[in-house]
């Protein structure tokens, strides 16, 4: 069964804190994303990866950075975290010039406090 | 670029029809795509349908789409308290096969 993962399901940070989450897939994706989820606001693309060491920042990409070392593995990165970066992320992988769709990973909820 | 509106909320009778509505600005997606968001979930794909079609039918689901007016549905017939969830529907814009979500349409069944 083809898998996104994320590494956690629920994280609490303090303000300040630097904070990685972490998302690998075992389907040979060429492309990755970051979307985080908030209610009303549908989700928002933070950055996303077309290929290994290349990055494209997305539509709220302030506050977030992002580091693809390995074909399979896509981390965000909170330099400092804050209150308003609590949320609900959601990485997503897909195959590069087929529109299959994308396949989620199943979400890290993450409360700063 | 692409945007894709939905209404946010839908409430139906548990073995109701649920239509949820989508109308998208991009008309090149090759396909148009329905997934759903089950509580503290990611998203599954749940249905799609190939652009030059006009209707597709899978079990209970069935997705319309008029490209004329540029509107996709949702059907779901007999819905059940397991269908309760958040729908997106989503179409490709640009490059780097990005996909553009809607809102989400949050359905809500009851007894």
């Amino acid at each position: 069964d083809v898998k996104v993962t994320q590494s956690s399901r629920y994280l609490v940070k303090r303000t300040g804190e630097k904070v990685f989450l972490e998302c690998v897939q075992d389907m040979d994706h060429e492309n990755m994303f970051w979307y985080r989820q908030d209610p009303g606001l549908g989700l928002r693309l933070i950055y996303f990866s077309y290929d290994v060491k290349m990055k494209e920042k997305g539509d709220i990409p302030e506050g977030y950075s992002v580091s693809r070392e390995k074909k399979e593995r896509f981390s965000l990165i909170l330099e400092s975290a804050s209150t308003n970066q609590t949320s609900m992320y959601l990485c997503a992988s897909s195959y590069q010039g087929k529109d299959y769709g994308y396949t989620f990973g199943s979400g890290t909820r993450l409360t700063v406090v | 670029g692409e945007d894709v509106e939905q209404s946010l909320f839908l409430s139906v009778r548990e073995g109701d029809s649920s239509v949820i509505n989508c109308t998208y600005t991009d008309s090149s997606s090759t396909y148009l795509y329905w997934y759903k968001q089950e509580p503290g979930a990611g998203l599954q794909l749940l249905t799609y349908i190939f652009s030059n079609m006009d209707m597709k039918q899978d079990q209970r689901l069935t997705v319309l789409l008029n490209k004329k007016d540029k509107h996709l549905s949702l059907r779901i017939a007999d819905t059940q308290t397991g269908d309760s969830a958040i729908y997106f529907c989503a179409g490709f814009s640009g490059g780097y096969n990005k996909l553009i979500f809607g809102a989400g349409t949050r359905l809500a069944v009851h007894p």
